[in-house]
């Protein structure tokens, strides 16, 4: 069955350093998303994507965050400047025609700023 | 903004008994989704629900949209150690073109051995 993946598995950063989170979305869906997920607490939307621009965007999605579909295949996220408090589980998803249809996840990054 | 609250927070039981949690909202949802999660990967979908009072199975697992739309729940009979993970009730917000999911605080199923 198709998947969505995500590399890497695990980033390590230091805090001011950028990161790019990477993400294969299942190939013939249209609609991708970024979510988030601190440990031990519930998952967050971050930014939806489609139609090669932004649909939605939560107010934890600031100017240090930035979404891309550079070739086709690949969907990356970018945190410009690490924050200690962007430590987290960040899951790609993607569907074939947004929320009402399944939003099927990657495995998540686990992100650590230090 | 929008919270779905879910109960019980945690969940202990032994193999072999049924479970039922819910989730509840202050808001109307037009869908409601059941998600699980194993540790250290993604949300998996378990049940999609799109209209008011509809009753849902997927294998052990059954699934209820309340007629408020406020609320859902999630029965799963017969658990076995695979049940083990937390499950989280979500939706869109009810608005056009929106989407955004939303996620609720979580169950967190643990069987005793």
């Amino acid at each position: 069955e198709p998947e969505v993946t995500q590399t890497p598995s695990h980033q390590v950063t230091q805090m001011g350093q950028e990161v790019i989170l990477r993400c294969v979305p299942i190939s013939n869906h249209l609609y991708f998303y970024w979510y988030r997920q601190i440990l031990g607490q519930k998952v967050e939307f971050l930014v939806s994507f489609y139609n090669n621009e932004i649909s939605e965007k939560s107010e934890i999605f600031d100017d240090q965050f930035s979404v891309e579909r550079p070739d086709g295949s690949n969907f990356t996220l970018k945190i410009r400047s690490t924050k200690l408090e962007d430590s987290a589980m960040y899951f790609c998803a993607s569907s074939e025609s947004g929320v009402n249809s399944p939003l099927h996840f990657g495995n998540g990054t686990r992100l650590t700023v230090t | 903004g929008q919270q779905l609250n879910q109960s019980p927070q945690s969940m202990f039981i032994q193999e072999g008994e049924d479970v039922s949690m819910n989730c509840t909202s202050s808001s109307i949802f037009n869908t409601w989704l059941w998600y699980k999660q194993d540790p250290g990967e993604g949300p998996v979908l378990l049940i999609a629900l799109y209209k008011a009072g509809e009753l849902t199975s997927n294998g052990r697992l059954t699934a209820q949209f309340g007629i408020t739309r406020k609320d859902s729940f999630l029965n799963i009979s017969a658990s076995i150690p695979s049940d083990v993970g937390i499950y989280f009730c979500a939706g869109p917000r009810p608005n056009f073109g929106n989407e955004k999911l939303t996620f609720g605080t979580g169950t967190r199923l643990t069987i005793i051995p």
